[in-house]
């Protein structure tokens, strides 16, 4: 257990609609981390917030959107779901806000498996 | 434009037969290299993080080595519970980028 939750596991839902998933990070760790896991792209970064700021912005859809709450869990926004964006959602956690430090190790929760019919 | 290539795809070997799995990439000033082992279900587990060429780490029956332009994980003597798929992800001179590889998929036959 990497001590990350996220939830829900599993989302269904229709193209056109809105989901939130959910991440609580590791405690202790100020850094939350989005992934989206497809079977040809492989993990792609998403965004970063640290203790409660955006730190850093990957292949992010403008139809999506996170923060950071002040108790220190995540949530990933979707909005206007296509077809194309099912796939796992990773969240990870970290101490600090900038990896390549030794105790900045990444943390993965579990996932979240988002299909949209 | 920066990428992570990793091979093979896939990887089949016997019991206690070692092997290699290579992590090429092209990145604008390499700030880390990670590995990581992904478990069917699950999310990646943290295995190594690599900074400069010639660097070496190991763990168990697993040595992570770091050149200029590729990574390698060998396996030595693997067993059943090694099989899973490893990815490899690195960080770019900003630190704020990552770009994570597809995968190996390896399966160790007992």
């Amino acid at each position: 257990d990497s001590g990350v939750t996220q939830t829900p596991k599993h989302l269904i839902t229709a193209t056109g609609q809105r989901v939130t998933l959910r991440c609580s990070p590791r405690s202790g760790d100020l850094s939350v981390y989005w992934y989206q896991q497809s079977l040809d792209q492989g993990l792609q970064f998403l965004i970063q917030y640290y203790n409660g700021e955006e730190r850093a912005k990957g292949n992010i859809l403008e139809r999506f959107s996170a923060q950071q709450f002040p108790d220190l869990h995540s949530e990933l926004n979707l909005s206007s779901l296509e077809l194309g964006d099912s796939a796992l959602y990773f969240c990870a956690s970290s101490v600090g806000g900038s990896l390549g430090l030794a105790k900045n190790i990444q943390y993965f929760g579990a996932g979240t498996r988002l299909s949209v019919l | 434009e920066d990428q992570v290539t990793q091979s093979p795809e896939a990887l089949r070997l016997q019991e206690g037969e070692s092997s290699s799995l290579n992590c090429s990439y092209t990145v604008s000033g390499l700030r880390g290299l990670f590995w990581y082992r992904q478990d069917p279900g699950k999310g990646p587990e943290f295995l190594f993080t690599l900074y400069s060429a010639g660097e070496e780490k190991e763990k168990e029956r697993l040595k992570a080595t770091l050149t200029k332009k590729e990574s390698f994980l060998h396996i030595t003597a693997p067993k059943p519970e090694d099989s899973a798929t490893y990815l490899c992800a690195v960080q770019d001179h900003t630190g704020n980028q990552f770009y994570f590889g597809t995968g190996t998929s390896l399966t160790v036959i007992p």
